[in-house]
């Protein structure tokens, strides 16, 4: 089966600093990688996600870049602020056929004022 | 937020004594998923639906027993509580062929004294 790895565990910058998350996967056959949000007593929430076929994705102060030779992705937050300090996770999709998610184990990110 | 109930939001039991907890969704998506977050473990998956009365087994699934008679309805059951059972259980859905994004429930905090 699949297996995510993700880096950072913990994450601490400072307010407008910028934020970089990297998650490797195993799966060469995996084709879509989601990013959650969550913050503290909620439930995951979609941020920003990219398929196979796309190197790079932007939403504003977010972007996801995928680099599928070397199986890993990675989250940037660019001009931080207090509040998007929460836990990012990554997860991964193998292809046709499975609708199955596994996730990294998250990253806790602090933005500090 | 997608329309996705989960119910109790929290609960406290026994061990032994078994426990069921409830997704209800309004979105009419045809996936359903159930996973437990714990600790340094991040999300894994115990069991999924992919239509009325079809379900299979996640990574973690043994202790747990799943039903869903309804398009909208996922129940998730502890036949027996234990305490390695303690979790934050979310459930999630999803609509393959449209979106592989999954979207999540607020969870419900299950504690087994």
């Amino acid at each position: 089966g699949e297996n995510v790895e993700q880096h950072p565990s913990t994450l601490s910058v400072q307010e407008g600093d910028s934020a970089v998350i990297k998650c490797t996967y195993s799966d060469s056959a995996s084709n879509y990688f989601p990013w959650y949000k969550q913050e503290l007593g909620k439930g995951p929430q979609l941020i920003i996600d990219i398929r196979s076929n796309v190197g790079e994705k932007k939403d504003q102060r977010i972007a996801v870049t995928l680099n599928k030779t070397a199986k890993h992705f990675s989250l940037h937050i660019t001009e931080t602020q207090p509040e998007d300090s929460a836990v990012y996770f990554c997860a991964a999709k193998l292809g046709a056929g499975s609708y199955q998610l596994t996730f990294g184990k998250g990253t806790k990110l602090s933005v500090i004022p | 937020d997608a329309g996705i109930t989960q119910s109790p939001r929290h609960k406290v039991t026994e061990t032994g004594t078994p426990v069921t907890l409830r997704c209800h969704q309004t979105e009419n998506h045809r996936y359903m998923y159930w996973y437990r977050q714990d600790p340094g473990h991040g999300l894994r998956l115990i069991h999924y639906s992919y239509g009325v009365k079809d379900t299979d087994k996640g990574e973690v699934s043994d202790g747990y027993s799943v039903s869903r008679s309804k398009t909208e309805d996922f129940l998730l059951t502890l036949e027996s509580a234990t305490s390695s059972q303690t979790s934050v259980y979310f459930c999630a859905i999803s609509e393959p062929g449209i979106t592989d994004t999954q979207y999540f429930g607020p969870g419900t905090r299950l504690t087994v004294l």
